[in-house]
């Protein structure tokens, strides 16, 4: 079956340093990858996405490359913002199945200090 | 901006108890879903809906009954709530086949004592 594993958390970052979380895939067929982000007190919203090999996502700053060679997605970022604190869940749709239905990581809680 | 509205925002309820929690959407959204989330195991699949009369289970049914009448509503149902079920529950909409974009409501915290 699916499956999404995200790198432990949580993790505590200054402003403006580099941030890097990993994401890796199990699926079958070709699926599209995601991240979303969830802020405190909110549901998750979409953050980037990719849908095919090579692709890479982008939004506010964040990227993300599918790479099928290593079935990885991993979100990074070059300067991060107190305001990016967050909880961030990578996740998967397999085509085969219905666009309605992700996997979704565990989910890796970001805190970045001044 | 509506969006995807759930209610209550906050449950408590006592073992044996039902209740309904309640899911509405004004995007005309063809797909609805239901989620929960747990620390340490991200979220995971209830039950989904294709469209209007249309359900079917997810990764973690027991305890959960759905059911579609309209394309803007889509309730989730406890029959009789267990403390296992203490969790926080997220409604979610998409409209757009096999890209899984989805979009979320602000979730319902649910506690069973």
């Amino acid at each position: 079956g699916n499956s999404v594993t995200q790198m432990e958390g949580p993790v505590t970052l200054s402003e403006e340093a580099f941030l890097t979380i990993n994401c890796t895939y199990t699926a079958t067929g070709y699926p599209s990858l995601f991240w979303y982000v969830q802020y405190p007190g909110e549901g998750l919203q979409l953050l980037l996405k990719a849908t095919k090999a090579d692709d890479k996502g982008s939004n506010k700053g964040f990227e993300a490359t599918y790479r099928k060679e290593t079935t990885s997605f991993h979100l990074e970022k070059g300067s991060v913002q107190v305001s990016d604190s967050a909880v961030y869940f990578c996740a998967l749709s397999d085509r085969i199945t219905s666009g309605s239905r992700l996997t979704f990581g565990e989910g890796t809680q970001l805190t970045v200090n001044p | 901006n509506a969006g995807v509205t759930q209610t209550p925002k906050f449950q408590v309820l006592k073992t044996g108890q039902s209740m309904t929690l309640q899911c509405a959407q004004d995007m005309n959204h063809e797909y609805m879903s239901w989620y929960r989330q747990d620390p340490g195991m991200g979220l995971r699949l209830i039950h989904y809906s294709v469209g209007a009369g249309i359900t079917d289970q997810g990764e973690v049914p027991n305890g959960y009954n759905v059911s579609r009448s309209t394309t803007e509503d889509f309730p989730l149902r406890l029959l009789s709530a267990a403390p296992s079920q203490t969790s926080v529950y997220f409604c979610a909409a998409s409209g757009q086949s096999n890209t899984g974009e989805l979009f979320f409501g602000e979730g319902s915290r649910l506690t069973v004592l």
